[in-house]
């Protein structure tokens, strides 16, 4: 069991929104920030969200995500084939002195 | 431009040992600290070890402290990690990633090398 709690898995149409949920405890996400990983299929995680929030450059703005109290969330609106892809959610563990991960989600486009 | 590249994986027994090196160009290395992180066969990432950019403070997760250690070189630019009591569950692809600021904040990852633990 991860210490992150995420959803395993979310389908959605192309061109509809998806919300992954990414729920933890104070330890970790109440007091820490939280990190979004993109992993496209055979390549290594690619950071798409840091500090809760932002974005780094070249990640578009129909990604978004938020954080409140112990729990975060990654939005995906417009969504592409090309968005297919695992999508982990990550923060440091203040109780284990380590980075925690969420399970992973797998995102599916139909 | 940031590049980290990864080897030293392979195939070993059980109770057997391997060392993973990184070699970190396109940035000063000494300014970051470093992570290893790991990915089972169809399953999530697993955040292993962390270094500080002088190699003053090391951190482990609880599935292998005692077993693996994190070390760095500055002379080479190279991260490593000695894994010692291999056992089946450490197969795995061992991502290097770069550390910017903040715990967990992984800017730059590696391609990965496979260690495949195996009678």
């Amino acid at each position: 069991q991860s210490v992150l709690t995420q959803p395993p898995s979310a389908s959605v149409t192309p061109g509809q929104r998806v919300t992954i949920s990414c729920s933890g405890s104070t330890s970790n996400i109440g007091n820490n920030y939280v990190y979004w990983y993109q992993q496209l299929p055979g390549t290594a995680p690619k950071l798409l969200i840091y500090r809760n929030n932002q974005r780094p450059s070249g990640v578009p703005d129909r990604i978004s995500a938020s954080k409140s109290g112990t729990s975060a969330s990654l939005a995906i609106s417009g969504l592409r084939s090309e968005d297919e892809a695992d999508y982990y959610c990550a923060a440091w563990d203040e109780s284990l002195s380590g980075v925690v991960f969420g399970g992973g989600t797998k995102l599916t486009v139909l | 431009q940031v590049q980290l590249v990864e080897s030293g994986g392979g195939l070993v027994k059980p109770g057997g040992s391997l060392r993973l090196s990184c070699a970190a160009s396109g940035f000063t290395f000494s300014d970051y600290s470093m992570n290893w992180i790991r990915q089972a066969p169809g399953k999530g990432l697993e955040w292993l070890s962390y270094i500080d950019g002088d190699g003053s403070t090391m951190y482990y997760a609880d599935s292998v402290r005692g077993r693996f250690t994190i070390s760095r070189d500055h002379a080479t630019n190279s991260l490593f990690l000695q894994m010692n009591s291999l056992r089946t569950e450490d197969t795995a692809v061992y991502y290097c990633a770069r550390e910017w600021t903040y715990y967990a904040y992984f800017d730059f990852w590696g391609q990965g090398t496979l260690v495949t633990v195996s009678s």
